[in-house]
């Protein structure tokens, strides 16, 4: 697609049950991110990847936020036992990573995640 | 460590109004990327402007404009002559060289503009 596509686009689930969310990149961006909004507040770098593999995780919260990306493509979010504060906006982008020069990063429209 | 702060968290102002949002930034890197992104209430991030830390050169896009300060660590952004669809809330965010080059992003400031 044109751009970053995120689902769903909302997701409301009960407390102690489990939720993925699915980012699609831009075709041929080789870096891809995920970052959470609180109500308010700015974003908070989650995880990096490069290609399939995640060099940096230093943002995930605990170890109840995993993620993964595949074919160099599409990335899941898993939280694991949701708690009431994973209530958030989470918000995929993907950037060109050239080597030099930061590449802008596009980001999707995001899932937001309420947890009752 | 960086940090981004934007100290103003919403200004309200009439349509035809000058505003100036600003940024100011920390960082112990030589190189590194700031960036502005708009988000209307849609939700949506979209791209404004990166500009890396050797060129201070201000930059003019239309009725945007932005002042990059290395000496006070600014990166402050005008629109001038605001318009009712400028209504948003704005990001500034910094970016170090290499690594992950992961955004570090302020709190954002809502901007309202009146008709």
């Amino acid at each position: 697609g044109a751009g970053v596509s995120q689902s769903p686009s909302n997701k409301v689930t009960e407390k102690g049950k489990d939720v993925e969310l699915r980012c699609d990149p831009i075709s041929g961006h080789t870096a891809l991110y995920w970052y959470r909004q609180r109500l308010g507040q700015g974003l908070e770098f989650l995880i990096y990847f490069q290609g399939n593999s995640a060099p940096d995780k230093s943002g995930l919260p605990s170890d109840r936020f995993s993620a993964e990306r595949t074919g160099e493509s599409v990335s899941t979010l898993t939280i694991q036992r949701t708690q009431q504060e994973d209530s958030a906006v989470y918000l995929c982008a993907s950037s060109f990573k050239l080597g030099v020069g930061n590449q802008p990063q596009h980001f999707g429209d995001g899932t937001r995640l309420s947890i009752l | 460590a960086q940090k981004v702060t934007q100290a103003q968290t919403e200004i309200s102002v009439v349509e035809k109004e000058d505003v100036t949002l600003d940024c100011v930034y920390e960082t112990r890197d030589t190189t590194y990327y700031l960036f502005w992104y708009k988000q209307p209430p849609s939700g949506e991030l979209v791209f404004l402007i990166r500009r890396n830390s050797f060129d201070e050169q201000n930059e003019i896009s239309g009725r945007y404009s932005w002042n990059f300060q290395k000496s006070t660590s600014s990166f402050n952004f005008t629109i001038t002559a605001s318009q009712v669809v400028d209504s948003a809330v704005y990001f500034c965010a910094l970016s170090e060289a290499g690594g992950s080059e992961k955004l570090v992003f302020g709190k954002g400031m809502k901007l309202t503009v009146n008709p």
